[in-house]
């Protein structure tokens, strides 16, 4: 299994500075047949499912706000708040799609500092 | 938009079976896959296993053994059978979505279920 490893686990960031997470995976994940990285980035507000954020590295889902940006390829990804607002307020989370079984990141929490 | 809606058993005991079904509104099962996934604060979010539209299914191998996902196309539903449970199975189950072609992402999740099992 791709074991996919987040950090910080968690972070304070001030209102209106930069967020940035990271996520490294144990293995490459760059499909070859598209040479896009197979790696996607979710949000998780209390008592809510997980939301997709961003898909293929840095792909950002319809509605997603775009001071949200994915980077990284090979095994070293990031996903970068780039001026913090409240509502950003979560724990955030990669997961690989690269192969089965299909694995996530243990999660970066996220708050205001 | 595709909306997901969950429901079963919440609390069980040892050794008793967890079953799920959710239900897909406002789009088809064609076209995707549909996907089991838990949550738990010791092993964070762990992906359960899939079922194409006919049924094609697919397990995470430690709970290959235990699992059965089941397609209900006439219904647009899906379930999840978890066999033998213990304490370790308590978590917060979820259903998705993920596209067919890529087999990738999850998209969109259901509220979730808390499924406690315990004596």
């Amino acid at each position: 299994d791709i074991v996919m490893t987040q950090s910080p686990d968690s972070l304070a960031v001030s209102l209106g500075e930069r967020a940035t997470i990271n996520c490294k995976s144990s293995q490459s994940i760059l499909s070859r047949s598209n040479n896009k990285n197979s790696l996607a980035w979710y949000q998780q507000k209390p008592g809510q499912p997980p939301k997709l954020l961003i898909s293929w590295a840095s792909t950002r889902e319809s509605g997603v706000p775009d001071r949200f940006s994915g980077s990284g390829s090979g095994t070293d990804f990031t996903l970068t708040i780039s001026s913090l607002q409240a509502e950003d307020v979560a724990v955030y989370y990669c997961q690989q799609y690269y192969n089965t079984p299909r694995t996530f990141g243990q999660g970066t929490k996220l708050e205001i500092k | 938009q595709v909306q997901l809606h969950q429901w079963g058993a919440g609390l069980l005991k040892p050794s008793e079976t967890l079953s799920l079904t959710c239900a897909v509104y406002g789009g088809s099962l064609s076209g995707y896959y549909w996907s089991w996934i838990r949550q738990s604060p010791g092993k964070g979010l762990e992906w359960i296993g899939e079922t194409s539209h006919n049924g094609i299914t697919n397990y995470e191998s430690s709970l290959k053994s235990r699992a059965t996902i089941s397609v209900d196309p006439s219904k647009n539903e899906f379930s999840l059978n978890l066999t033998s449970v213990t304490a370790a199975d308590t978590a917060v189950y979820y259903c998705a979505r993920v596209p067919s072609l890529v087999r990738g992402w999850f998209d969109p999740w259901d509220q979730g279920t808390l499924v406690t099992v315990s004596s």
